[in-house]
């Protein structure tokens, strides 16, 4: 499968605890996007990578959240403290630099804080 | 203002009916749009690009109005596995999304 993929599937957790998820985007994609959505909600923007570097985080997202792409390659996001509030589906989401250029989306992370 | 807002719907048509919904959009130098369908519970897929005044692929047609800073939607004989949500995308640097449209087709 050369798709965008996402690990895990699903996530449930007790508040407090910390989350990592994984994301690997289609591999000639630079861009790399973190999208949240809620129920009756279209995809929140959250933060975005070209290759390594983050380029923007959005002003709604928490210092307890955090990504990565180390390489420019795979992308984590890590939730620490989670709160029942951050329950939700965790979208990635991969494309090419070429402006207006079609986004990939994985199938997600649903978490779930109890 | 958002920067991308949609008629929310929800959207019940009978088969082999006509709907069509907006998307209007905020920033001006805006110069092309998407379409993403989205399953309940699934993720989100590209449906179709707008680049100039418009697209049309089969029986959806999208529409680009830039003087009035919207885009519509219109799908023609609706099929049952047309039930979905209709997101409007502006693919500024993050992808703005709008809530989606919701759209039920009935038997």
């Amino acid at each position: 499968d050369t798709g965008v993929s996402q690990d895990p599937r699903h996530k449930i957790t007790k508040r407090g605890q910390n989350v990592t998820f994984r994301c690997d985007p289609i591999s000639e994609h630079n861009r790399l996007y973190w999208y949240r959505q809620t129920l009756g909600q279209g995809p929140e923007f959250l933060t975005y990578f070209q290759n390594e570097a983050q380029l923007e985080k959005s002003r709604l997202l928490s210092d307890r959240f955090s990504a990565e792409r180390p390489k420019g390659s795979f992308s984590t996001l890590e939730i620490q403290r989670t709160e029942q509030g951050d329950s939700a589906m965790y979208l990635c989401a991969s494309s090419l630099e070429a402006a207006a250029s079609e986004a990939f989306f994985g199938q997600g992370t649903r978490l779930t804080v109890v | 203002r958002k920067e991308v807002e949609q008629d929310p719907g929800p959207f019940n048509v009978p088969e082999g009916a006509t709907v069509a919904f907006n998307c209007t959009y905020s920033n001006s130098a805006s110069q092309s749009f998407f379409w993403y369908r989205q399953d309940c519970r699934k993720e989100p897929k590209l449906l179709m690009s707008v680049y100039s005044s418009g697209n049309e692929d089969g029986r959806f047609t999208a529409q680009l109005n830039r003087a009035s800073q919207y885009i519509s939607l219109l799908i023609r004989d609706s099929k049952l596995s047309d039930s979905a949500t209709y997101l409007c995308v502006v693919p500024d640097y993050k992808l703005s999304f709008g809530a989606g449209t919701t759209v039920t087709v009935r038997a």
